[in-house]
């Protein structure tokens, strides 16, 4: 029973090019996450999403932008991918106020 | 800001050892604190939680106690298996309104070795 879908689980990119990463859930969850994970750095989010059409940066927003057309799908956009955005991408729903998080199995992405 | 520590990895053990990773936070206010594990090739799965001071969170035979005093919600197993090779991150949350963000430690490497 799947929750949280992360449409692509391996991608690999050409420098420059655009990048879409969907994430959707079942759960009627009011809030979604986009976090990138580094070996050595752990987790830090890129942005998060607590209703339709919101949007709200997180640590390092920088080179990302995110849409939330629907409350069950959360997509991350690299307008132009560049090399050191290579990483691991996992995208996470939960309910408001309630800090527990449902993650999606991630996305890898290689950007050469 | 609120930031997680936790012990840098990786740790290796034998099977039925005994498993301690050391977390400490610095929050303001009330932080609830959470262990997620992430197995191999798999997104982070809520390990257990503790939603205030001296509460203890358990499951799967791993427990963790919310220390304010100490700061402190260190994860301990007492007989750890090969099943539980996976890296562990320690996380804290501290918004209580809608946003429900949580601040990561940087994970833990766990190996269990036959």
């Amino acid at each position: 029973d799947v929750k949280v879908t992360q449409s692509s689980r391996y991608l690999v990119k050409r420098t420059g090019e655009k990048v879409f990463l969907e994430c959707v859930q079942d759960m009627d969850h009011e809030n979604m996450f986009w976090y990138r994970q580094d070996p050595g750095l752990g987790l830090r989010l890129i942005y998060f999403s607590y209703d339709v059409k919101m949007k709200e940066k997180g640590d390092i927003p920088e080179g990302y932008s995110v849409s939330r057309e629907k409350k069950e799908r959360f997509s991350l956009i690299l307008e132009s991918a560049s090399t050191n955005q290579t990483s691991m991408y996992l995208c996470a729903s939960g309910t408001a106020g309630a800090n527990v998080l449902t993650f999606g199995a991630g996305s890898r992405l290689t950007v050469l | 800001g609120d930031s997680v520590t936790q012990m840098e990895g990786p740790v290796t053990l034998s099977e039925e050892a005994f498993l301690t990773i050391n977390c400490t936070y610095t929050a303001t206010g009330y932080p609830s604190l959470f262990w997620y594990v992430q197995y191999p090739g798999e997104g982070l799965q809520l390990l257990l939680k503790a939603t205030k001071a001296d509460d203890k969170g358990s499951n799967k035979g791993f427990e963790a106690t919310y220390r304010k005093e100490t700061t402190s919600f260190h994860l301990e197993k007492g007989s750890v298996q090969v099943s539980d090779s996976a890296v562990y991150f320690c996380a804290l949350g501290n918004y209580g309104g809608s946003q429900g963000n949580l601040i990561f430690g940087k994970g833990t490497k766990l190996s269990v070795k036959p």
